[in-house]
């Protein structure tokens, strides 16, 4: 079965530094996305990419947040100067479309990143 | 604001008992809802897909209802074993996001 798959499983970074998480999503699908998981809440919706473009992204995701397809495959996101409330776990997820014919999002195992 | 509730947030239940897991949503605008399975820092897997137009969907042992218009979805797990024992995790999809609960986390006692 396809997965989407995520690079690294673990970062740890110090405040203030740069990380870039990876992500290669399922090969046909059109749509990706961010969510992130504080330890003990609730996953949260980060950004949504289409065409090479953001189409969506939540208040959290300001200024420090960006979003990348460098190439064909891989899907990245940038979190500059972090800090220690950074740290959760980032999910990233692919589907075939949006809308209302919708197939289901499929999430890859996750990033956890810890800031110190 | 769409907020999702799930209800209990624990659950512990000897093997072979079924399960019923219970999620609520507060606006019925939705396109479907998603269940989802996560195994302690691990990823999201899913398990079940209902879209709007449906009421329900089955996968093996798995059954997911979906009232729309009352804003419930219930999860059950038939004969469950402690290979089940994990958060489970439902998400209504809107215009443009997943909106998650905040997950129910199963024990099955052999």
């Amino acid at each position: 079965e396809p997965e989407v798959t995520q690079t690294p499983s673990h970062q740890v970074t110090q405040m203030g530094q740069e990380v870039i998480l990876r992500c290669v999503p399922i090969s046909n699908h059109l749509y990706f996305y961010w969510y992130r998981q504080i330890l003990g809440q609730k996953v949260e919706f980060l950004v949504s990419f289409y065409n090479n473009e953001i189409s969506e992204k939540s208040e959290i995701f300001d200024d420090q947040f960006s979003v990348e397809r460098p190439d064909g495959s891989n899907f990245t996101l940038k979190i500059r100067s972090t800090k220690l409330e950074d740290s959760a776990m980032y999910f990233c997820a692919s589907s075939e479309r949006s809308g209302v014919s919708y197939y289901g999002y499929t999430f890859g195992s996750g990033t956890r990143l810890t800031v110190v | 604001k769409q907020e999702v509730t799930q209800i209990p947030a624990a659950l512990s239940v000897p093997e072979g008992e079924n399960l019923v897991l219970n999620c609520s949503f507060t606006d019925s605008a939705i396109y479907n809802l998603q269940w989802f399975r996560q195994d302690p820092g691990k990823g999201l897997t899913s398990l079940l897909l209902i879209q709007s137009s449906q009421r329900e969907q089955t996968s093996g042992r798995l059954n997911a209802s979906l009232d729309k218009s009352s804003g419930r979805s219930t999860l059950y797990i038939a004969a469950s074993q402690p290979g089940d024992s994990a958060t489970y995790l439902c998400a209504v999809k809107d215009d443009y996001k997943l909106s998650f609960g905040a997950g129910t986390t199963v024990t099955v006692r052999a």
